[in-house]
């Protein structure tokens, strides 16, 4: 079966750096997506990876291993506005999303 | 109106009323989404339309029944439900239905509860 794994919780500091794990094993890899939601809003998009490597798009960063089926997100000095839950999502051989559960960040002052 | 929108942004329903959930999208985007989210498990799609062709539906009970009239408009129709199909219902859009950094665009969602 097809399954994105990410920790269901995590807390960091505010001004700190977090990391936050994707791993995936899918029926094939059309790229993978990272989206923010806080809650009672909507996902929306954070970053998009299909090739590995480092993208970077101000205090966010998302890395992609492809050999390794892992990806990571990386919030830079972290903001109250930050707490949110992160989800991780892979685009699978059928081209449909695949989506992780969601990793729930939650920064203290 | 900009984005994606959906109404109502809450529904409370007994098991034996029908209800729709609407959902429009104001990009101008081709392919349109319906999600189930639960609390702490993965989005569950539930329905693809693309070009108002329903390219998707994975193994979805027969109590929901979507509609997209137009590329703009997507309805869920919902009708005999049972308390655990209480969530929330999002829907999305992207430019095409899958293929290079497509993102999808999100409603903020209806959240359902069935008593």
């Amino acid at each position: 079966g097809q399954n994105i794994d990410q920790p269901t919780e995590m807390t960091a500091t505010e001004g700190a750096i977090v990391q936050i794990n994707c791993t995936y094993q899918t029926s094939g890899f059309n790229g993978l997506f990272w989206y923010q939601q806080h809650a009672g809003e909507a996902p929306t998009f954070l970053s998009y990876n299909v090739l590995d490597g480092l993208e970077e798009k101000g205090r966010f960063s998302s890395f992609l291993s492809r050999s390794k089926g892992y990806s990571y997100l990386l919030v830079k000095e972290l903001q109250m506005k930050d707490s949110a839950s992160y989800l991780c999502a892979v685009r699978d051989s059928n081209y449909q999303l695949i989506w992780g559960a969601g990793t729930k960040l939650i920064i203290k002052p | 109106e900009t984005g994606v929108t959906q109404t109502p942004r809450h529904l409370v329903m007994g098991m034996t009323n029908k209800k729709s959930l609407k959902c429009e999208q104001h990009l101008g985007h081709n392919a349109m989404y319906w999600y189930k989210q639960s609390a702490k498990k993965p989005l569950e799609l539930m329905f693809v339309y693309s070009l108002e062709e329903r390219v998707e539906n994975n193994s979805v009970p027969s109590r929901f029944s979507p509609e997209c009239p137009n590329s703009s408009h997507l309805f869920l129709h919902l009708h005999t439900l049972q308390p655990e199909d209480s969530a929330l219902y999002l829907c999305a859009s992207s430019p095409t239905p899958g293929g290079g950094a497509d993102e999808q665009f999100f409603g903020p969602g209806t959240r359902l509860t069935v008593l």
